[in-house]
């Protein structure tokens, strides 16, 4: 089915240690979006990448890093983990004209020790 | 982007239209009203938008004010499953503008 993959879908690092969170979309989206969603709380917006080659900050950029590898790939790198980014992230795409909205993949539950 | 301003949290009983209202007093000419709801931490889903007149699709029903101040999504039969965060959000239809989230409302079917 089309839409957006995220992996993994669940991961526990040490404080300190890296990784990067993966996303694909297959519809052929100009646009893709990491949001990240605190218990109890509403999406905030990490990065965006309007276009392949554009990439932008969001609302909280701080401790990550992005990058739009293609029209079908963007990916999220934590370099150094920390306890407050803990949290679920999700990845996004958005194409078309006319207000078309997002697609959103399933979440990435991080967890940080 | 204009902010929005939802209750924090509704009920409806099983069967019942849930009305959701969202106030958007700021909102310019050409931004549109978007819906989106989540379930139990899953992603979130796209409902319906619009940009001034009613719009209605096999989900849900979008009612805008002729001032465009506010709307109201209506869920006309509400079920056990349509339990989830409603977030009204407004923006641009360039693709390449991002959205912004509120805390939305947290609505509960009751049986």
């Amino acid at each position: 089915n089309a839409g957006v993959t995220q992996t993994p879908k669940f991961q526990v690092l040490k404080t300190g240690q890296s990784m990067t969170l993966q996303c694909a979309q297959d519809m052929n989206h100009n646009s893709m979006y990491w949001y990240r969603q605190d218990p109890g709380m509403g999406l905030r917006l990490i990065y965006y990448s309007a276009s392949e080659g554009t990439t932008d900050k969001g609302e909280v950029p701080n401790g990550y890093n992005v990058s739009r590898l293609n029209k079908r790939e963007f990916s999220l790198r934590l370099e150094s983990a920390a306890p407050s980014q803990t949290s679920v992230y999700f990845c996004a795409s958005s194409g078309g004209t006319g207000g078309y909205g997002y697609t959103f993949g399933s979440g990435t539950r991080l967890t940080v020790v | 982007d204009a902010k929005t301003t939802q209750p924090t949290s509704m009920d409806c009983a099983e069967g019942r239209a849930a009305n959701l209202p969202c106030n958007h007093s700021t909102i310019s000419g050409n931004e549109y009203v978007y819906w989106y709801r989540q379930i139990h931490s899953q992603g979130p889903q796209y409902i319906i938008h619009g940009l001034k007149n009613n719009e209605t699709n096999e989900m849900a029903s979008l009612i805008i004010t002729e001032d465009r101040k506010s709307s109201t999504l209506i869920l006309p039969h509400a079920t056990l499953r349509d339990t989830a965060v409603y977030y009204c959000i407004v923006r641009t239809a360039n693709t390449g503008n991002q959205f912004y989230f509120g805390t939305g409302t947290s609505l509960t079917v009751i049986p």
